[in-house]
């Protein structure tokens, strides 16, 4: 079946410009992650959706970050006013049940790039 | 929260070669220990994971051990293969997230000389 797909593949925008990133998990997951990932640097946890529970915003750096998720399926990550430093890979995941102890697909990413 | 540090940030073997990649975390009472394989410009894929209850699993070339009194626990590949080559990535789940999300470390470089 289809994996987790992310758009775009490729974001170029100008320092302090507002960014949409749109995930759309595998079908039927109920878990959703957001991740950073910078040039030598692991996966940073943003967020984390489980079913129709509140989101865990507790990896979420500022308050320009916020996402949601609409239906329990697709989500969107939005960064306003975009700075430099927030230039990375944003990886999205989803797994099958609660997460817990089970493993987490993930998606190509988007390409972050903040002039 | 948890803290998981991952040792070495890169590693180079001749193919053949065994390469031994370690993690440490710091909640003692984490309990699901997954491993990540990201090829370069691809996504992470999980490759193996073990859980507390358990000290090493194996499948084929690759083997984790676990030690939860040192809390720390490795990746083992046998036989290394030009196709091993890519970014390594630990990671460990407690109950500080409510086991519902990973903690990653930094990841290690794997490069595999033929």
């Amino acid at each position: 079946g289809a994996g987790v797909s992310q758009s775009p593949s490729n974001k170029v925008t100008e320092k302090g410009k507002d960014v949409e990133l749109r995930c759309d998990p595998i079908s039927g997951h109920t878990a959703l992650y957001w991740y950073r990932q910078s040039l030598g640097q692991g996966l940073e946890f943003l967020i984390y959706f489980q079913g129709n529970s509140a989101p865990d915003k507790s990896g979420l750096p500022s308050d320009r970050f916020s996402a949601e998720r609409t239906g329990g399926s697709v989500s969107t990550l939005t960064i306003q006013r975009t700075q430099q430093e927030d230039s990375a890979v944003y990886l999205c995941a989803s797994s099958p049940f609660s997460g817990r102890d089970n493993e987490q697909f993930f998606g190509p990413g988007t390409r972050l790039t903040v002039l | 929260g948890e803290n998981v540090e991952q040792h070495p940030s890169t590693l180079s073997v001749q193919e053949g070669d065994s390469a031994v990649i370690k993690c440490t975390y710091s909640d003692s009472a984490s309990n699901y220990f997954p491993w990540y394989k990201q090829e370069l410009g691809k996504r992470p894929q999980l490759i193996i994971d073990i859980r507390s209850n358990v000290g090493e699993k194996k499948d084929q070339r690759i083997a984790v051990t676990l030690n939860k009194t040192a809390k720390h626990f490795s990746l083992h590949i046998t036989e290394t293969q030009p196709e091993d080559s890519a970014v390594y990535f630990c990671a460990a789940s407690g109950p500080a997230s409510g086991y519902s999300t990973l903690t990653f470390g930094k990841g290690t470089m794997l490069l595999v000389s033929p």
